[in-house]
């Protein structure tokens, strides 16, 4: 009965490589949201789609692409992997309008060699 | 450009006493508050908010005190049990309904038996 769910949980992969995370909820929930925990520990926004349509997208390189195929999974796409995309990436979901309960999912350690 | 500051990387406090995390702000654009806890491998799960026009808010254990003329936030916790141990986030919403949240470092809590 998780709420919202990541896959894979870890993943080492070496620079150049392309590679997904995939991420889904089971709340219902109408916005989802992925952010990047760096090495400084800050947890930052990247993208924000509200029932498949895309309505954050902070700077962020073009190699990552998210892709909603229903309002309960936001896939993150990254292509040509560089050792700074290293990091932990958490999965979010709201109601729409509610930015205080965001729920969010356990995370995806990427590593990049 | 850090608007939302946890200064104190660390907070050791022992069990049944106050645990004080506090957090600073620069934007002030921001309409709305909110305290995260997350353990290790798990996400942030929310914990309590908090709006502009309040100065208090109170759940259970937890109180979060807002001052606006210091940009000033902390969250109270009374009594600290050693369950509480884990790290705490501080993030803030700008007005104008935007999804978007921006998060401090975070304070690791250890609460001593």
């Amino acid at each position: 009965d998780t709420a919202v769910s990541q896959t894979p949980k870890y993943l080492v992969t070496q620079m150049g490589n392309d590679k997904s995370i995939k991420c889904e909820q089971n709340l219902g929930h109408d916005t989802m949201y992925w952010y990047k925990q760096d090495s400084k520990k800050f947890l930052k926004i990247m993208f924000s789609y509200n029932n498949k349509e895309l309505i954050i997208n902070e700077t962020v390189p073009n190699r990552f692409s998210p892709k909603s195929p229903d309002k309960a999974h936001l896939n993150l796409h990254i292509n040509s992997l560089e050792l700074g995309d290293s990091a932990v990436y958490f999965c979010a979901s709201s109601r729409r309008g509610s930015v205080d309960e965001q729920y969010f999912g356990p995370g995806t350690r990427l590593t990049v060699t | 450009d850090q608007q939302v500051k946890q200064n104190s990387p660390s907070l050791s406090v022992q069990e049944g006493r106050i645990s004080i995390l506090n957090c600073d702000y620069t934007n002030s654009m921001f309409d709305y508050f909110l305290w995260y806890k997350k353990y290790p491998a798990e996400g942030p799960t929310f914990l309590i908010s908090i709006s502009s026009i309040k100065d208090k808010n109170e759940d259970g254990r937890f109180t979060v005190f807002l001052n606006k003329s210091a940009k000033h936030l902390s969250l109270h916790i009374v009594p600290s049990q050693p369950g509480d141990s884990a790290v705490y986030f501080c993030a803030a919403r700008s007005k104008g309904g935007s999804e978007k949240l921006v998060f401090g470092k975070g304070t690791k809590l250890t609460v001593n038996p």
